[in-house]
């Protein structure tokens, strides 16, 4: 199992928003940042959120971060049939590694 | 652009070895720490190893501790990793990624490299 623990699914309809959990350790998410990557089928993964809430240049605002002692969340607001994907988090781990979480399967339906 | 395209890939026996590589482009590579990071068939994204932007740093998840050796070529903006006594369960894709700030946030990645290891 993952250092990481995320929701295995999501769904939500167009338009709607949606929140997904990563919850971790004071080694880890309690002590370093979040990040958040998105996978779409047959693609590598693309970063969408890094320093638990920066989002970098082309990712729509419609994508926020949170941290909050060892938890972290992403939330989808207005959500897309082209955000139906795989998200990860990550973040390093104080016993020197990286940890990601299992990932969560966002549908839209 | 940014690109980083991994090659090397492919079937190899249990206790075989193979060396993957990264070719970079687009930016300055020695300027950046980078990071393999696997994914198994249907699975989730596993952090391998990462080398700092010298040389001088590197590390390893247990799970490959003592196997895999992570090198780079800064001359060649290349990026290596020495796979060997190879296992099965070592079967995913193998993606290079830049690391933009040294602080573990991968903002880009190549298409990646399927290792299939069977007999």
């Amino acid at each position: 199992q993952s250092v990481l623990t995320q929701p295995p699914s999501a769904s939500g309809t167009p338009g709607q928003r949606v929140t997904i959990s990563c919850s971790g350790s004071s080694s880890n998410i309690g002590s370093n940042t979040v990040n958040w990557y998105q996978q779409l089928p047959g693609t590598a993964p693309k970063l969408l959120i890094y320093s638990n809430n920066q989002r970098p240049s082309g990712v729509p605002d419609r994508f926020s971060g949170s941290k909050s002692g060892t938890s972290a969340s992403l939330a989808i607001s207005g959500l897309q049939s082209e955000d139906e994907a795989d998200y990860y988090c990550a973040a390093w781990d104080d016993r020197l590694r990286g940890v990601f979480g299992g990932g969560t399967k966002l549908t839209v339906l | 652009q940014v690109q980083l395209v991994e090659s090397g890939g492919g079937l190899v026996k249990p206790g075989g070895s193979l060396r993957l590589s990264c070719a970079a482009s687009g930016f300055t590579f020695s300027d950046y720490y980078m990071s393999w990071i696997r994914q198994a068939p249907g699975k989730g994204l596993e952090w391998v190893s990462y080398i700092s932007s010298s040389s001088l740093y590197t590390n390893y998840a247990d799970s490959v501790k003592g196997r895999f050796t992570i090198s780079r070529d800064n001359a060649k903006n290349s990026l290596y990793l020495q796979m060997n006594s190879l296992r099965a369960e070592d079967t995913a894709v193998y993606y290079c990624a830049r690391d933009r700030s040294s602080g573990w946030e991968f903002d880009y990645w190549g298409q990646g490299t399927l290792v299939t290891v069977s007999s």
